[in-house]
């Protein structure tokens, strides 16, 4: 069976250090995979999604950066983290399938981050 | 994808059940509805997804209207563990994009009393 793990769990960073969030999906192969913020009392925004070991594609203008290194290994960075990164950060994945509207996003437990 | 319209939010009673409804009027023909659910301090999960016909899983039921413009998500007896933010989202299956990539909306807060 397919499992997904991300951490920490928790963290909390001052404003100007960097971070870096690790996901990882074990039991299949060539996934896609995502990254989403939530903040605080807010929707979820996706941030990132990539299809493929070094493709990535931003959703929207921000502070972070996203890596794929491997192929089940997804990584969230920032260099220098602002107050407004604070919130929920989650890793998500579903199978690769063209023209499937049936694919099903499994989500991991999150990343808390506080920036002070 | 197209856009759905949720209350903001819904109360129930223990052991009742729960109608969430979703209108999408905008919704192509090769867009499947999903729902997802997220608990207090988790990840969203996955509930269900249908395209056309009514559809029943261990956790929930989906009705979808004929002319496929609304749905409704049906807990059969609510619990206390009901209670949740729970999104109603349309996902394109049409397209040469594999992206599969969800864009979630404000969904329906769920209060469950007991």
């Amino acid at each position: 069976s397919q499992t997904i793990h991300q951490w920490p769990a928790t963290l909390v960073q001052p404003v100007g250090s960097p971070l870096s969030l690790e996901c990882t999906v074990e039991g299949t192969s060539n996934p896609n995979l995502y990254w989403y913020r939530q903040a605080a009392g807010r929707g979820l925004q996706l941030l990132f999604y990539s299809v493929g070991i070094g493709q990535i594609s931003s959703e929207v203008p921000q502070n972070l950066s996203a890596s794929r290194p491997q192929d089940r290994q997804f990584i969230l960075s920032s260099k220098k983290l602002l107050l407004s990164d604070s919130g929920f950060y989650l890793c998500a994945w579903s199978v690769s399938k063209i023209r499937s509207g049936a694919n099903v996003l499994t989500f991991g437990a999150g990343s808390r981050l506080t920036v002070l | 994808d197209a856009k759905t319209t949720q209350p903001n939010s819904m109360e129930s009673n223990e052991e009742e059940p729960v109608h969430l409804p979703c209108n999408h009027s905008t919704i192509s023909g090769t867009d499947y509805i999903h729902w997802y659910r997220q608990l207090p301090s988790q990840g969203p999960e996955y509930v269900i997804h249908g395209l056309t016909s009514n559809v029943n899983n261990r956790m929930a039921s989906l009705a979808i209207a004929e002319d496929r413009k609304s749905s409704t998500l049906i807990l059969h007896r609510a619990t206390l563990r009901d209670a949740a933010v729970y999104y109603c989202i349309l996902r394109d299956s049409h397209g040469s994009s594999n992206t599969g990539k969800l864009i979630f909306g404000q969904g329906t807060t769920l209060q469950v009393k007991p």
